[in-house]
């Protein structure tokens, strides 16, 4: 039962290095997400695709960049990356239209020195 | 504006000792409301959906329960492996974007 698979799980960049995280999902859904967790801040939404083909933008979608490759993979890119962005990011994935749960990978923790 | 606040930031209970968290929330339009459990290095944990006021779900020592401003869940008495930090998130209006995390409450169960 592989749910949401992400890699890779840790990275450290320096500033200004680009890289894509990678998400997959084995669950045949529509829906898939982008967040990033911040301490006190809770889960906060960069990106989503709410069908293969069509992405849209959350709520803090600025530095960065989203594929979705086919119905399965769903990729999302720094393209110069900053300390800012130091967090850990979660993949999701819904079905139901988007109106039923998501359901998440064990995220990538990234470190932007 | 549109938000979701979840109390008490953080919960310690001794083992057997029951409790409830609170989700209370004002957004337009609620589509759904849901609880995630989440333990360390992890990703959130899907437990329940409520979709109306007065609608419960129950799943072993847990039960959530929603209203019009606000959903609680339910521990009864609770066990050390409860301890984890519970999520609530809600979707409203017309878009699938429109999903508000809370920032969580944070349960510790001593045995």
């Amino acid at each position: 039962n592989a749910g949401v698979t992400q890699t890779p799980k840790f990275q450290v960049l320096k500033t200004g290095q680009s890289m894509t995280l990678q998400c997959a999902q084995d669950m045949n859904h529509n829906s898939m997400y982008w967040y990033r967790q911040d301490p006190g801040m809770g889960l906060r939404l960069i990106y989503y695709s709410a069908s293969e083909g069509t992405t849209d933008k959350g709520e803090v979608p600025n530095g960065y960049n989203v594929s979705r490759l086919n119905k399965r993979e769903f990729s999302l890119r720094l393209e110069s990356a900053a300390p800012s962005q130091t967090s850990v990011y979660f993949c999701a994935s819904s079905g139901d239209r988007g109106d039923g749960p998501q359901h998440f990978g064990d995220g990538t923790r990234l470190s932007i020195l | 504006e549109d938000q979701v606040t979840q109390s008490p930031e953080a919960l310690r209970l001794q083992e057997g000792e029951s409790s409830s968290l609170n989700c209370s929330y004002t957004v337009s339009g609620l589509r759904g409301l849901f609880w995630y459990r989440q333990d360390p290095g992890k990703g959130p944990e899907f437990l329940f959906t409520l979709y109306s006021a007065g609608e419960e779900k129950e799943k072993e020592r847990l039960k959530a329960t929603l209203t019009k401003k606000e959903s609680f869940l339910h521990i009864t008495a609770p066990k050390p492996e409860d301890s984890a930090t519970y999520l609530c998130a809600v979707l409203y209006g017309g878009s699938q974007g429109n999903l508000i995390f809370g920032k969580g409450t944070k349960l510790s169960v001593k045995p």
